[in-house]
Formats: structure tokens, sequence, C-alpha cells
């Protein structure tokens, strides 16, 4: 069975500071793998997405993510933080080969951006 | 810009009552989804559909029942709420080939007194 594990519900960074939070998933088959972001009130918006191309996604909104296959690793990243990106992050994988487009979600990280 | 639309955004029940939470897309998408949302804990899907008089429980056990009788409408029913469906539901949708990339609404806040 699929899984992910967001490490840390809670990330605080100042404005203007690097913004890195952390995904691991499992997967006995090539995963497809995303970030989806959640604004307050809001539904679940996609960030990027991983389909087996490059290593290093870039998304909306300046974020990138890379897979790491040796650690089963899809870590989210963006150079400098903007107020704006305050919001909740939720990783997830999906079983490439299943033919649906069920996904597997993380508990979500809360991003705090500090003034 | 939304394509995917979930009403009611909030609703406030009492115990024993029946209630319908309506998700209707716009994007021709096949593929349907109804997805239980609690603060800090991972969303789970409870219910999918992968086309028209389709449908299929998730992983995630419910007491809810879903329906599919047209492509842009995928309701959900619980037919005697409890304090314990309490959640936000968030309804998505796919189309046919497999993107991965699911469409989200802006989900529906139950709760149950």
């Amino acid at each position: 069975a699929q899984s992910v594990t967001q490490l840390g519900s809670h990330v605080s960074v100042s404005e203007g500071a690097l913004v890195l939070l952390r995904c691991n998933y499992s997967s006995s088959v090539p995963p497809y793998l995303f970030w989806y972001v959640q604004y307050p009130n809001q539904g679940l918006q996609l960030l990027l997405k991983y389909t087996s191309a490059a290593t290093l996604v870039k998304g909306i909104n300046g974020f990138e993510a890379e897979f790491k296959k040796s650690e089963t690793s899809f870590h989210l990243t963006k150079p400098s933080a903007h107020m704006s990106d305050a919001a909740e992050y939720f990783c997830a994988v999906s079983d490439r080969g299943y033919g649906g487009n069920k996904l597997v979600f993380g508990a979500g990280t809360i991003l705090r951006v500090k003034s | 810009e939304a394509d995917i639309y979930q009403t009611p955004r909030y609703l406030v029940i009492g115990t024993g009552k029946k209630i319908t939470l309506e998700c209707s897309q716009t994007m021709g998408h096949d593929k349907m989804y109804w997805y239980q949302q609690d603060p800090g804990m991972e969303l789970h899907l409870i219910h999918y559909s992968y086309g028209v008089n389709s449908t299929e429980k998730g992983d995630l056990s419910s007491e809810s029942t879903v329906s599919r009788i047209r492509t842009e409408h995928f309701p959900l029913t619980l037919e005697s709420a409890r304090p314990s469906h309490t959640s936000q539901y968030l309804c998505a949708s796919s189309p046919t080939a497999n993107t991965g990339e699911l469409f989200f609404g802006e989900g529906s806040r139950l709760t149950v007194l």
C-alpha cells in the first residue's frame, strides 16, 4: 500500500527565508507525486507534480520539488517566502499504473510566514 | 477559477437528520471523488466514481452513500447524521487521462450537534 509522511505539522519561516517542506513516500511501484496547497476556507489546488520526467519539478508561485528515489523523498522548496505563501501544504502519491487518480495524501504541513 | 462547486459550504444540523452534500463540475470529467478532511489528519478517500452509474467505496469506511446519475453531478448523502460525521467533505474530479491531477471544490463543512 502507498503512504505519505510529511515531517512537521507546522513550519514557521520569516518572509524572504527559504521554505522547505518535507515529504517521504512509500510505494511498491514507481509513483506519481504531487504537492497541493490549501488556503483558508478553500479547496486544494495543485502546486506541482512528478510523473517520471525531470526529477526537479517546477510549479506555480516559485515552488519546486525534487524527486529522490534513493531517499523516497519529494521535498518542496521555495527560495524566498512571501506572506501570501501562508497556507497548508499536502503531499500526495498515486500509483501510476492504477488507471485511476486515487491519491493518498499526507497529513499536511501548515506554513506560517512571519513578517 | 473553480469549475467544481460544492453546496452547502457550511451546514449545522441535528442528530438523526438526513443530509445531502451536492457536488457539480462543468469540466466534463469522468472521474469524481469524495474525500473527508479532519484537522491534522490525512485526507481520506471515502467514495469515487469513474463514470455514470459507477460508484465505489474508498479506503476509509463511511456510512455515507453516493450516486452518479449524471456525469457532472456526484452528491453524497447521510441518511441519519451523527456527531461522528462532523468533518469537512471535499469533492474532486479528474479527466479520463491518467494525469493524476485532481480538481477540488471548496469543501462542505458539516457539523452535527
